[in-house]
């Protein structure tokens, strides 16, 4: 079955630190992948996207992911951490071809950010 | 501006009755659906449509039900049947192969 896994709930950072939230996904091919952010009550925010080509993605933010099959991983990296980061953010496979917002979702990792 | 609307923003329901959670999207995205949030848990799929006049169940689509006469528009009732109702509400739309925008939400709470 089709599942995502982000193992950390809750990560706290200093602000200007850098960071990485972990995502590990489970699907027979090769997946397309999605990193999400929501702030508190509010919608999601698509962050970057990977379906096929160089492993490394850029998205918005200043935000980076790196897909590695071999670890079935699509981890977030920041360089520098802002204080307007402090955010949930949840990863997502696609789990039918063609319709991107049929998704799995991880459970999430909220971050928060210490000044 | 494009994009989506929920609404009412927050919304409460006394038990045993329907309610209708509302989403419009001016996207001309084919493509809706809707996911319920709860603390912890992250997102899952409710009910999703592709076309006008067609839907498909999710993952958690009991004592749920949805319509889709316009392409605009993709209405969720929350029936009785549903014995744990209060979350948080999502709607989306996609055109095809693109990603998906997602709403502010609707706060559904049981009272």
């Amino acid at each position: 079955a089709q599942s995502v896994t982000q193992p950390d709930i809750h990560i706290t950072v200093s602000e200007g630190a850098s960071l990485e939230l972990r995502c590990n996904y489970s699907y027979g091919a090769t997946p397309y992948l999605f990193w999400y952010v929501q702030s508190p009550g509010q919608g999601l925010q698509l962050l970057l996207k990977y379906f096929s080509g160089d492993t490394l993605v850029q998205g918005i933010k200043g935000f980076e992911a790196e897909f590695k099959r071999s670890q079935s991983s699509f981890n977030l990296r920041k360089p520098s951490v802002h204080w307007s980061d402090a955010a949930e953010y949840f990863c997502a496979v696609g789990a039918l071809r063609g319709s991107q917002g049929n998704l799995i979702f991880g459970k999430g990792t909220k971050l928060s950010v210490k000044p | 501006d494009g994009g989506i609307t929920q609404s009412p923003k927050y919304l409460f329901r006394k038990e045993g009755q329907n309610v209708t959670l509302s989403c419009e999207q001016n996207l001309n995205h084919d493509a809706m659906y809707w996911y319920r949030q709860d603390p912890g848990q992250g997102l899952r799929l409710i009910y999703y449509s592709q076309i006008v006049n067609d839907f498909q169940k999710g993952d958690i689509a009991e004592g749920y039900s949805v319509s889709r006469e316009k392409k605009e528009s993709f209405p969720l009732t929350v029936t009785s049947a549903q014995k744990n109702p209060t979350a948080f509400y999502l709607c989306a739309s996609s055109a095809w192969n693109t990603e998906a925008f997602f709403g502010q939400g609707t706060r559904l709470t049981v009272v």
